[in-house]
């Protein structure tokens, strides 16, 4: 198995461009997660999907961020514009979720590479 | 107060020394709780998970005092190896829940 895959894995940019982070979770996994850590406030939750549904978007800093998750393989997390503040490193994150029948299941998040972004 | 919290160290130990994390956590409802480690520039890697009961993993031990919403992680004989940053998790809610990341305390294994 891969593994999560985030791309790019480093992005510098201009404070007010546009920045797309990209994320594929496992396969079977059903829920994603998006997170952001910086030094000062350590990892954040930003949003998470279930089956494809934004669950729980509470953590989203601003209307300048945004997520979707078209399908059960790839998830965007968009800046626009971007601020020097925003600069972090972003990381996605997938688990398999049982349904509401139950199921075993540990709650083990797996995390990707994480993406590098430097709003200059 | 911050809904998990942990000392952030840095613990500077020599090889071969045992040292202890704790961990503290604001929500009783908390259902269950993991260590997680990240080595420097990487992502978070699940070390393991924590039972009430207490539970060993080779090196290493974890604890959970429901009573008192304290977790903690023992290391014995600590190699070079296991220099990164240790992060105190929490789900609060369930199978479908979240976890709350503690910013994590920061360890330096010296030869």
């Amino acid at each position: 198995d891969a593994g999560v895959i985030q791309s790019p894995r480093h992005e510098v940019t201009e404070m007010g461009q546009e920045v797309t982070l990209r994320c594929k979770p496992i396969s079977g996994h059903n829920s994603l997660f998006w997170y952001r850590q910086t030094m000062m406030r350590g990892l954040e939750l930003l949003i998470y999907f279930n089956n494809n549904v934004p669950i729980d978007d509470s953590g989203m800093p601003e209307d300048r961020f945004s997520a979707k998750m078209p399908n059960a393989s790839f998830s965007t997390l968009k800046i626009q514009p971007s601020e020097p503040r925003d600069s972090a490193v972003y990381f996605c994150a997938s688990r398999h979720t049982p349904g509401l029948a139950g199921g075993p299941t540990k709650n083990i998040q797996y995390f990707g590479a994480g993406t590098r972004l430097s709003v200059l | 107060r911050k809904e998990v919290e942990q000392d952030p160290g840095p613990f500077n130990v020599p090889e071969g020394a045992t040292v202890a994390f704790n961990c503290t956590y604001s929500n009783s409802a908390s259902q269950s709780f993991f260590w997680y480690r990240q080595d420097c520039r990487k992502e978070p890697k699940l070390l393991m998970s924590v039972y009430s009961s207490g539970n060993e993993d080779g090196r290493f031990t974890a604890q959970l005092n429901r009573a008192s919403q304290y977790i903690s992680l023992l290391i014995r004989d600590s190699k070079l190896s296991d220099s990164a940053t240790y992060l105190c998790v929490v789900n609060q809610g369930g199978s479908q829940g979240n976890l709350i990341f503690g910013k994590g305390t920061k360890l330096s294994v010296k030869p």
